[in-house]
């Protein structure tokens, strides 16, 4: 069974800085993914990066980048410059390959981002 | 770009009736799933649906939970007897590869609250 731990219920950034919210995992499964969403107060989930168990480097997608550990078991996604539409809950989720190809999901962090 | 869509966006009901999320996955999407989040919950997985049938589900998609694509584009989730329990957000998703390590697309959910 897969586990995704986010030990961060909150956090707070000052506008313009960088942040980094923490995420480990627990797979017995040689290959996965872990995927970042970003959930709004409105609601919806927002793709925002992917890390493959075997890709060689690590992920960026803008401001955003995965700082993907995987000795240590962990995906921690940086953004940098924070703005104040980064405010939001974060959540850190893993597809394992060879099983049904759902996402399980951890249990997010509040982000606010301070002006 | 396209995405997937839900409808309805809000919809109340009251304990013991029957409800029909809508759901418009990615019109080249093969894999569609349903996810549901309790409010300040974490997002958590329900079925997993391809080629017709029902490829995966968790433990909370009892009896009480159908999945159906009626037609080539609609994806439904039937809750035939409401609780109040059941009062969540939830999601559809979708992706065109489950057997790789890609992105699912998330629609923006359905608000249920049982009464």
């Amino acid at each position: 069974a897969q586990k995704i731990t986010q030990t961060q219920p909150g956090m707070f950034v000052q506008e313009k800085e960088a942040v980094t919210l923490d995420c480990t995992y627990d797979t017995s499964d040689p290959s996965y993914g872990l995927f970042w969403y970003k959930q709004p107060s409105s609601g919806e989930m927002i793709f925002l990066i992917y890390q493959g168990s075997y890709d060689q480097q690590n992920a960026t997608e803008g401001r955003y980048s995965l700082n993907f550990q995987k000795a240590r078991k962990s995906a921690n996604l940086v953004i940098s410059a924070s703005q104040l539409g980064d405010s939001a809950m974060y959540f850190c989720a893993m597809r394992a390959s060879g099983s049904a190809r759902q996402l399980t999901f951890g249990s997010g962090t509040q982000l606010t981002v301070l002006p | 770009e396209p995405e997937v869509t839900q409808t309805p966006s809000h919809q109340v009901t009251q304990m013991g009736q029957e409800v029909i999320l809508r759901c418009v996955p990615i019109s080249n999407h093969l894999y569609f799933y349903w996810y549901r989040q309790i409010l300040g919950q974490k997002v958590e997985f329900l079925v997993s649906f391809y080629n017709n049938e029902i490829s995966e589900k968790s433990e909370i998609f009892d009896d009480q939970f159908s999945v159906e694509r009626p037609d080539g584009s609609n994806f439904t989730l039937k809750i035939r007897s409401t609780k109040l329990e059941d009062s969540a957000m939830y999601f559809c998703a979708s992706n065109w590869r489950g057997t790789g390590l890609y992105e699912q697309y998330f629609g923006p959910g359905t608000r249920l609250t049982v009464t």
